[in-house]
């Protein structure tokens, strides 16, 4: 148990569906981000959000929309995806985004779009 | 544009024997170096990490070696066990940067 919790762990979902994973730390971090990992990728962060603002978007298409309400939760909303949007999303927090500190990592969302 | 370089992708190492893991940056602004250690099924967790004021590193069996010149750290893993067969990740922060990572190495360690 890191302290980031992820839900759900596993999700199918169709190309037309709209669903949500959601993100929740219990450290006080005041950095959370989403990243992407794929078989034989690295990880790819996707969004940062620092102090509840989003400081980053790393060109991720707009089928992916992030939400941050308070520093604690993070959710990532999912319409439209493709196949190849099929992959593990990772969730982390930080204490903050730009300095050197560890980042806590939750267990994942295994998507695949069919 | 990717600012940290890793290798092997992967490497098979006997049990007992040292696991070598090399990372090289390009940023000199970054001044955080972790390792992190992933199970299958699992997310990355933190397995040791260097600032660049020192040049090595050492936590029971894992080692961090850290060459500021050369802009390359690595990671030793030695009397390497099967228990720690999983993907390493080097990564790299600082000087506004967020977390960036390498793209992994997959060790397995045969009994």
């Amino acid at each position: 148990e890191t302290g980031v919790t992820q839900t759900p762990r596993h999700l199918v979902m169709g190309m037309t569906n709209k669903k949500s994973l959601k993100c929740e730390q219990h450290l006080g971090h005041n950095a959370m981000y989403w990243y992407k990992q794929s078989a034989k990728k690295p990880l790819e962060l996707m969004f940062v959000y620092n102090f509840k603002e989003q400081t980053e978007n790393n060109s991720v298409p707009s089928r992916f929309s992030p939400e941050c309400p308070n520093s604690s939760h993070l959710f990532l909303h999912l319409h439209t995806l493709q196949p190849e949007d099929s992959a593990l999303y990772l969730c982390a927090s930080s204490q903050e985004a730009t300095r050197g500190t560890e980042a806590f990592f939750g267990q994942g969302t295994r998507l695949t779009v069919v | 544009q990717q600012q940290v370089k890793q290798s092997p992708q992967s490497l098979i190492v006997q049990k007992g024997g040292i696991s070598i893991i090399n990372c090289a940056y390009e940023n000199t602004a970054f001044d955080y170096f972790p390792w992190y250690q992933q199970f299958p099924g699992k997310g990355p967790a933190l397995l040791i990490a260097i600032r660049p004021d020192v040049s090595e590193k050492k936590e029971g069996r894992f080692t961090i070696s850290f060459n500021k010149s050369a802009k390359q750290f690595s990671l030793h893993i030695m009397d390497s066990q099967p228990g720690d067969s999983a993907t390493y990740f080097c990564a790299a922060s600082g000087g506004y940067s967020t977390l960036t990572f390498g793209k992994g190495t997959m060790l397995l360690v045969s009994p």
